[in-house]
């Protein structure tokens, strides 16, 4: 079955540092979705990107989609203390398929900022 | 976006037992998910609550163990059957949006003893 890698598990950071997570799928998908867990909250979207290399930005934050459409990336520059909390990406399976509207969650990246 | 109410937010129950976890969506939404998610661990798909029929299971889990039921658009229930301090975890549902992003509610976190 599909399968979504996340790296690195773990990233602590000095306040202003720059972050990055990586996400890489067994599989193509046909988008990836990004999603931000506080400590002691629920998982809420960020964003999703569907086409092949596309780069979206919020504010500090910059979401890229490989051209393979199986691996992406999240790009936090200047980290503050309200980035604090666990950053999963999720992958969706192409449309057809029997996973289609369903996500597979990497393993997520637990980030904590030192002030 | 969905906003979505789960009930109870927490509990404590005693193993053989069974609790009904209940969701409910401001809105009326064509998919719904259960998932469970252990502490500082990722989600895990427990099944898709299909209106108007059974739901859709994934591997590892049963309907025996976790039956589920979805009545209409805005609201589905999961009950955690026969319970053991396995299943303590936090229970997780979630709506689908229009471009296939995810709603989730603010979960029930379970313990068994």
């Amino acid at each position: 079955g599909q399968q979504v890698m996340q790296i690195p598990q773990y990233q602590h950071v000095q306040e202003g540092e720059d972050f990055t997570t990586y996400c890489n799928s067994s599989t193509t998908l046909s988008n990836i979705q990004w999603y931000k867990q506080r400590p002691g909250g629920h998982p809420v979207f960020l964003i999703q990107l569907v086409k092949s290399g596309e780069v979206k930005k919020q504010k500090r934050l910059t979401f890229q989609f490989g051209e393979a459409k199986k691996n992406s990336s999240l790009h936090i520059t200047a980290t503050q203390t309200t980035d604090v909390g666990t950053y999963f990406c999720a992958g969706m399976g192409e449309a057809g398929g029997t996973s289609y509207g369903k996500l597979t969650f990497g393993q997520g990246t637990i980030l904590t900022v030192h002030p | 976006s969905a906003v979505i109410s789960q009930k109870p937010s927490r509990d404590i129950c005693q193993r053989g037992t069974s609790l009904t976890i209940q969701c409910q969506v401001d809105s009326q939404v064509t998919m719904m998910f259960w998932y469970r998610q252990q502490p500082g661990q990722s989600l895990t798909l427990i099944a898709t609550a299909n209106q108007g029929s059974e739901a859709t299971y994934e591997s590892g889990f049963v309907i025996d163990k976790f039956p589920i039921s979805r009545p209409n658009l805005t609201f589905s229930t999961l009950t955690v059957s026969n319970m053991s301090p396995e299943d303590s975890s936090i229970y997780l549902c979630s709506a689908v949006g229009r471009y296939y992003e995810q709603y989730f509610g603010p979960g029930t976190r379970l313990t068994v003893t």
